[in-house]
């Protein structure tokens, strides 16, 4: 069965410091990833995903995300953070279906606090 | 385009009672996802449907979880009777998912109900 591993529950930061979100996965199978965001009171929003290609993958508001098969992991990172980025952050494995729609496993999520 | 459309956005039961939710998902997308996302949690899948069947109910408490898409559009999640447990927030999802390639489907999410069980 597939699983996602968040290692950081919580995660405080500096303005315009670099940040880093780290994911791990496990599969038996090719996976999809994605990482999605949710402001407080806000449902979820795909910040990038990782389909095939190039193992660097860019999302929405300066985010990108490396995907390495060796290490069965997919962190997501920003070079330098906003306070407007303080939110939770999910990772997700995508399990393909005998009739092709899509399953979403979420990690535990974490959450990053952007201190000024 | 519209989102999905989720209401009520907050209700407050007490224990044994029952509660409904509803979902209207985004236009043309066959699938349509109900996620139970407890306080500190991700989010965890309760049941899938693809146009107006069941792909994956696996994870619904069936004894006093239930769900109906009539029609393959909108959706309604109900709980009969609530426990204290139950206290999360339900998250409703759809995706276009009309290829065999489902797996790449991005999925989007409404801004979910916050119940409360007291």
């Amino acid at each position: 069965a597939q699983s996602v591993t968040q290692l950081d529950s919580q995660v405080p930061v500096f303005e315009e410091a670099p940040v880093e979100l780290r994911c791990n996965y496990s599969s038996s199978v090719s996976v999809y990833l994605f990482w999605y965001v949710q402001y407080p009171n806000q449902g979820l929003q795909l910040l990038l995903k990782y389909l095939s290609g190039s193992t660097l993958v860019k999302g929405i508001n300066g985010f990108e995300a490396e995907f390495n098969k060796s290490q069965t992991s997919f962190h997501l990172r920003k070079p330098s953070v906003h306070i407007s980025d303080t939110a939770e952050y999910f990772c997700a494995v995508s399990v393909a279906r005998i009739q092709g729609a899509q399953k979403l496993v979420f990690g535990q999520g974490t959450r990053l606090t952007i201190n000024p | 385009e519209a989102g999905v459309a989720q209401s009520p956005r907050y209700k407050i039961i007490e224990k044994r009672q029952s509660v409904a939710f509803w979902c209207n998902p985004i236009s043309g997308h066959a699938t349509l996802y109900w996620y139970q996302q407890i306080l500190g949690q991700g989010p965890k899948l309760l049941i899938q449907f693809q146009n107006n069947g069941v792909v994956d109910d696996s994870q619904l408490p069936k004894d006093r979880f239930s769900a109906e898409r009539l029609k393959g559009v909108d959706s309604t999640l109900k709980i009969q009777p609530a426990k204290l447990e139950d206290s999360a927030v339900y998250l409703c999802a759809s995706s276009l998912d009309r290829n065999r390639e489902g797996a790449k489907n991005i999925q989007y999410f409404g801004a979910g109900t916050r119940l409360s069980v007291l």
